[in-house]
């Protein structure tokens, strides 16, 4: 168990609709990240925020947004979904050092479906 | 730009063998370097990581990586492979000059472990 907890486990949905994916870092961690996992694409980085902010983007669609609350879990909203936003979404979390060599560890993933 | 590449899809080896399992990269700056291993339907989990000194870094599970830079390596390897090593291999790599955490991945490598 890395401590990072993404809920929830599994959405189904349908084209067009939007969703939000949950993510809990491991207490102390500072830093959220953001990665999609798909058959063709592989393990892409979407986006990092530290400590609330913004810290880079990778690439993540317009259609996608996040952000980082104050008790530091963030959010993955995903919305006007197509068929190709189907893929296994992780959150990762580090060690308070914003660009520091520390390892990431990621939680168990949000696998979406959509129809 | 930063890329990983993992030549191999699947790399076959009987049990108690030595398996290596291979990753070059390019970074503009000096690397900061990382092997994951995904088990199915979970998150990824680090194994080990080289950010400078020592050429040989020793990770979980009886796991090795050497850090070759005129190579641009860091293949995985270890001694004597078990069943229970089949999972799907990933390495990451950042550039240490960045402020952030972004990750770039290769497309991942299944190893195989027959008994």
């Amino acid at each position: 168990d890395s401590g990072v907890t993404q809920t929830p486990k599994h959405l189904i949905t349908a084209t067009g609709q939007r969703v939000t994916l949950r993510c809990s870092p491991r207490s102390g961690d500072l830093s959220v990240y953001w990665y999609q996992q798909s058959l063709d694409q592989g393990l892409q980085f979407l986006i990092q925020y530290y400590n609330g902010e913004e810290r880079a983007k990778g690439n993540i669609l317009e259609r996608f947004s996040a952000q980082q609350f104050p008790d530091l879990h963030s959010e993955l909203n995903l919305s006007s979904l197509e068929l190709g936003d189907s893929a296994l979404y992780f959150c990762a979390s580090s060690a308070p050092r914003a660009g520091g060599p520390d390892e990431q560890f990621f939680g168990p993933g949000t696998r979406l479906t959509v129809l | 730009a930063q890329s990983v590449a993992q030549p191999e899809d699947q790399v076959n080896v009987a049990e108690g063998n030595p398996l290596t399992v291979k990753c070059t990269y390019s970074v503009s700056g000096n690397p900061y370097l990382f092997w994951y291993v995904q088990y199915p339907n979970r998150g990824l989990q680090f194994l080990l990581k080289y950010i400078t000194g020592d050429n040989l870094v020793k990770g979980s599970y009886g796991f090795e990586a050497e850090f070759n830079k005129s190579q641009t390596s860091f293949h995985l390897k270890k001694p004597s492979a078990l069943v229970s090593d089949s999972a799907l291999y990933f390495c990451a790599v950042r550039d240490s000059s960045s402020n952030t955490g972004k990750l770039i991945f290769g497309q991942g490598t299944t190893l195989q472990v027959k008994p």
